[in-house]
């Protein structure tokens, strides 16, 4: 199993220019999460789905956009980049609600300039 | 203002020394989990604790759960350089949904 894919691993974009970052899973799990992480700081979440058609927002929501069309995919736009959006972008899936264990990829670095 | 506030957010000790790391809430969480993360990695799960009070352990690790379920912590006996990183805890909040949400972490080196 691959577990968690993300692209790009690495992005520069410039003010007000838009991206998606692909987040993928082949766990079959249900509950799929977008996070970001500043330099030596925690993970904030961003958005977060518990199934397909179904997504919620996080802590820091405003900036992005989610979709979950299929269990596997979990695409995060940013449609307006921003300097503040500069950051490290973590996708991770899990299955069991009350016991989370969540799996998480490789992580998207992007900067906005 | 985080839900989940650890301390120290940094700590720097030699090889062989003890530490311990605290994880506060004053909410009650349906369960917590303990991630550890290298640089340019995701977190990976260490453990998760379910039941107040729970212990566990991993080898030099052990994990604490409070009785009300609002903390928790990781304590590590004799340190190694090979257990330098980022701690996370993480939990579901109780009656709150179904987010994850994160502690700022408490960054660990371990000096040789």
């Amino acid at each position: 199993n691959a577990g968690v894919t993300q692209t790009p691993k690495f992005r520069i974009l410039k003010i007000g220019q838009s991206m998606t970052l692909q987040c993928t899973q082949d766990m079959n799990h249900n509950y799929m999460y977008w996070y970001r992480q500043d330099p030596g700081m925690g993970l904030k979440l961003i958005y977060y789905s518990v199934g397909a058609g179904i997504t919620d927002k996080g802590e820091v929501p405003n900036g992005y956009n989610v979709s979950r069309s299929t269990t596997e995919d979990f695409p995060l736009r940013l449609e307006l980049a921003a300097p503040s959006q500069t950051s490290v972008y973590f996708c991770a899936s899990s299955y069991i609600l009350r016991a989370v264990e969540a799996f998480f990829g490789q992580g998207t670095r992007l900067t906005v300039v | 203002t985080q839900l989940l506030e650890q301390s120290p957010q940094f700590l720097s000790i030699q090889e062989g020394e003890n530490l311990t790391v605290y994880c506060n809430s004053s909410s009650v969480f349906s369960s917590l989990q303990w991630y550890r993360q290298e640089p340019g990695e995701g977190p990976v799960l260490l453990v998760t604790v379910v039941t107040g009070g729970e212990v566990k352990k991993l080898k030099r690790l052990t994990f604490q759960f409070g009785d009300a379920r609002k903390d928790s912590s990781l304590h590590i006996t004799a340190a190694q350089p090979g257990d330098t990183g980022l701690y996370l805890c993480a939990g579901v909040l109780r009656n709150a949904g179904n987010m994850l949400t994160f502690g700022g972490g408490t960054r660990l080196m371990v000096k040789p």
